[in-house]
């Protein structure tokens, strides 16, 4: 059983370019959720998604990130004109429905660089 | 306002020994979960604790939950080298699996 696969795992864009960070949930998992994390920090919280459905995206920062899970293909986190700033790890989670477990299952994570 | 505070935010030992990492909240929540990660990795659900326990164990990690001081443990007894990792406290207060995540420990364990 395949874990959560991101990809890509590492991306470099210069300023004002286009991210796109894609994320395939664990077969039966219809909840995903991204998280940003920074150097030597913790992961943030961005977007809480169910297929077809943002159900809570308090994280988000207001203008430039949109998050995406349609109901056929992967999750999508699109950055638009990125900045220097906007570089960091991102994560993608998936769970069955946190109320079985609790837990969520990590992907690796996509490095964005921004030069 | 960031939910969990860790300490120490570093901490180094010898194998065998074993290693207390600490955890504290703000707010009242539903659960509490540990997770591990190793350098440049994603993270690994080590265990959840709910709001109604006090205290539970996985092999070699045990973790207690205080409500009261809003504070909790996690203990990883006789250390092996292969646990060097960050290791992070996560609360959920609506059970919806999203987690405020505290900055983490940086355990390093010489062999």
């Amino acid at each position: 059983n395949a874990g959560v696969m991101q990809n890509p795992r590492h991306l470099v864009r210069r300023r004002g370019q286009e991210a796109r960070l894609r994320c395939s949930p664990m077969k039966g998992h219809s909840h995903v959720y991204w998280y940003r994390q920074l150097p030597e920090e913790g992961l943030k919280f961005m977007v809480y998604l169910q297929k077809e459905n943002i159900i809570d995206e308090s994280g988000m920062p207001k203008e430039r990130f949109s998050a995406e899970f349609p109901k056929e293909g992967p999750s999508i986190l699109r950055i638009q004109q990125v900045v220097r700033g906007d570089s960091a790890a991102y994560f993608c989670a998936s769970s069955p429905g946190v109320q079985e477990t609790g837990e969520l299952f990590f992907g690796e994570g996509s490095r964005l660089t921004v030069l | 306002s960031q939910q969990g505070e860790e300490d120490p935010q570093a901490l180094s030992i010898q194998e065998g020994e074993n290693a207390t990492m600490n955890c504290s909240y703000k707010t009242s929540i539903n659960n509490l979960q540990w997770y591990r990660q190793n350098s440049g990795r994603g993270l690994v659900h080590l265990i959840l604790i709910r709001s109604n326990e006090r205290e539970k164990h996985s092999g070699r990690l045990r973790v207690t939950l205080d409500t009261s001081k809003k504070s909790s443990s996690l203990l990883i007894t006789a250390s092996r080298a292969a646990d060097t990792a960050s290791y992070f406290c996560a609360t959920d207060a609506s059970n919806t699996g999203k987690l405020i995540f505290g900055q983490g420990t940086t355990l390093q364990v010489k062999p």
